[in-house]
């Protein structure tokens, strides 16, 4: 049972530079959505999506792009990076009134 | 717009003990959901339970159950006979279906069980 799955599971990056966390469920659910976690401040909701082709903002958007070609796939994207995304990166997804489904998480280091 | 507030940081718990973790929330919606994650120390999120707005009873799972007083718009998690595998942390989550179905958390409570 795959569930969500994100990759990859660490990453260090130096500011300015790009890359893309992937995010890929099998459950056939029509929302995802990434998150943030950092000490102190919960979780914050980054992008989502409600179905493919469509996405939205949540709380912390800036600096972030998201795309949803498929049902499956939720890639995010950081253009440039900043010491300031240093964070714990989550990727859930959930159907209807269920409850969300997270993947196991991403740490990232920006120096 | 929605809000949750968790308003401890952190609690400290003798083992055995039961234990209320708090959460309120806002919304102008009348239909929301309510969730209880835990997040050990390993760091993966796992559900514990569910409360809709509508339910007229509250939920239990095994050992937790939802003090769900609406009209103060309370979410309580209390865990019965607390064990050591209960430190971790814990938040408390909104979903509002009239708002794209989007799922807000609180900052958590860290839970310390003591031995």
């Amino acid at each position: 049972n795959a569930g969500v799955t994100q990759t990859p599971k660490f990453q260090v990056l130096k500011t300015g530079q790009s890359m893309t966390l992937q995010c890929a469920q099998d459950m056939n659910h029509e929302y995802m959505s990434w998150y943030r976690q950092d000490p102190g401040m919960g979780l914050r909701l980054i992008h989502y999506s409600v179905g493919a082709g469509i996405t939205d903002q949540g709380e912390v958007p800036n600096g972030y792009n998201v795309s949803r070609s498929t049902t499956e796939d939720f890639p995010l994207r950081l253009l440039s990076a900043a010491p300031s995304q240093t964070s714990v990166y989550f990727c859930a997804s959930n159907q209807g009134g269920s409850e969300a489904f997270f993947g196991q998480g991403t740490r990232l280091t920006v120096v | 717009a929605q809000k949750i507030t968790q308003t401890q940081p952190g609690m400290f718990v003798q083992e055995k003990e039961a234990v209320t973790l708090d959460c309120t929330y806002d919304t102008s919606d009348p239909s929301y959901g309510l969730f209880w994650y835990k997040q050990p120390s390993s760091g993966e999120m796992i559900f514990l339970i569910y409360q809709g707005s509508y339910d007229q009873q509250n939920a239990t799972e095994g050992r937790y159950s939802l003090n769900f007083q609406k009209a103060r718009k309370s979410a309580n998690l209390v865990i019965s006979a607390s064990q050591l595998g209960d430190s971790a942390m814990y938040f408390c989550a909104m979903r509002d279906p009239n708002r794209d179905d989007k799922i807000i958390f609180g900052k958590g409570t860290r839970l310390h069980i003591l031995p």
